[in-house]
Parts: structure tokens; C-alpha cells; sequence
């Protein structure tokens, strides 16, 4: 299987400060086609997770474009250009190149 | 608007079996794929595995294989998934997620999520 790992486990943010979060794969998530199998998700306090972006980079429907997805292979990351208030809850990548689909443990994002 | 609707809360007893509903609406079932996700505090968030409503293939983490069964019944656009040989290692709250059919990305719309919980 491959093991997704996150860091870090606890990001405190300062309202319109950027913040990172890392992503590393045990193996590469690059596909032959050029596709970088790594989707990110936020699920806020109470809710379930939602898709903010796909294959590495494509940002989903409706995501703020403070959020973006860069990575190679086995490193991942997904930046906020200006945290708000609404960015708070824990931030998964999963990867989807292969089954079983595995997740991260999850980045907490709280305000300071 | 796209909508999954998800069956209530259940308490099972060790060895049981659970049935988990989940409700499809808004958009044409059969061109999505429906995933298992469920979350555990100690396990995070672990796939259990999809079902292609159009092709009626499943595919399952090989952890659950023997386990778990995913079926759909497409009339009432509502897909299922099924536990067996219940454990307290099972107490987690279950979600539907869809991605596009042949595809395992892009968990777009996600169900409010099945709370099961395993108890003697």
C-alpha cells in the first residue's frame, strides 16, 4: 500500500498570513499519462471533508483560488496564499493512483 | 442540486452485520462511481473501497475483502454498502463520496456521513 504522510500535524495561522502543508508518498504518484494522482481535502469542525484540489494541481469547483496544489512525484504540497477565518479543520491528501486509496493523517489548521 | 443522503446512526453487536444506505440525487447515478471512506479517531480517514453503478464493479481494499460488500440498486438511485463480522475496530462514522465513473479522483460531493458503533 502506499503510505501518504503529512506535516505538519498542528499549523497555527494568523489570519491573511500563507501557510503550507506537505504531502510525501511512498511511491510516485506520477502516472505514465503525466497525471499526478493526489487530491487534497478540507473537512471543517462538524462537516465532512470537501475536495479543494485534484490531480496535484486543478483546483475544484468553487475553491477560492488562495489555494493551490503543486508537487513531483512523492512530494505534495498545498499552499494558502492569505489564510481567513473559514480555512480552519484538518487538511487531508489522498492518493488515488492506486487501490486501496490512502490518506494522510491530516494537518490541523487552527487560528492563532 | 446534488445531494447523498445517508441512512441513520446504527448500534451493532460484535459479529453482526451493518447495511449502510446512501441515497443518490441531482445527477445521472449511473455516471459516477460511489466510494466507502470511514473515520476512526485512532485511524483517520481509511477507503474502504467504490462501486462503478454503471458497470456494477466493485473493487475493495483487500483489508475488508471478505468483509465488506458494496451494491446498488439503481431504480431508487441509492448504493449500499455492507459489513460483516463486526469488531469494536469498526466503530467509525461511514461516508459516501462520488467521483466521475472509471475514475478513483476528485471525491466531489460527499454524503453527512453513517455513524456505526460496535458494542457488547
Amino acid at each position: 500500500d502506499i503510505v501518504m504522510t503529512q506535516s505538519p500535524l498542528s499549523l497555527p495561522v494568523t489570519p491573511g498570513e500563507p501557510a503550507s502543508i506537505s504531502c510525501r508518498a511512498s511511491q510516485s504518484l506520477l502516472h505514465r499519462t503525466g497525471r499526478k494522482y493526489l487530491d487534497w481535502y478540507l473537512q471543517k469542525p462538524g462537516q465532512s471533508p470537501q475536495l479543494l484540489i485534484y490531480l496535484g494541481s486543478i483546483r475544484a469547483s468553487g475553491v477560492p483560488d488562495r489555494f493551490s496544489g503543486s508537487g513531483s512525484g512523492t512530494e505534495f504540497t498545498l499552499k494558502i496564499s492569505r489564510v481567513e477565518a473559514e480555512d480552519v479543520g484538518i487538511y487531508y491528501c489522498l492518493q488515488t493512483l492506486q487501490p486501496p486509496l490512502t490518506f494522510g493523517g491530516g494537518t490541523k489548521v487552527e487560528i492563532k | 442540486q446534488v445531494q447523498l443522503m445517508q441512512s441513520g446512526a446504527e448500534v451493532k453487536k460484535p459479529g453482526a452485520s451493518v447495511k449502510v444506505s446512501c441515497k443518490a440525487s441531482g445527477y445521472i447515478f449511473s455516471d459516477y462511481s460511489l466510494h466507502w471512506v470511514r473515520q476512526t479517531p485512532g485511524q483517520g480517514l481509511e477507503w474502504l473501497g467504490r462501486i462503478n453503478p454503471n458497470t456494477d464493479t466493485t473493487d475493495s481494499a483487500q483489508k475488508f475483502q471478505g468483509r465488506v460488500t458494496m451494491t446498488k440498486d439503481t431504480s431508487i438511485t441509492t448504493a449500499y454498502m455492507q459489513l460483516s463480522g463486526l469488531t469494536s475496530d469498526d466503530t467509525a462514522l461511514y461516508y459516501c463520496a462520488r467521483s466521475s465513473e472509471g475514475t478513483w479522483y476528485a471525491f466531489d460531493y460527499w454524503g453527512q456521513g453513517s455513524l456505526v458503533t460496535v458494542s457488547s
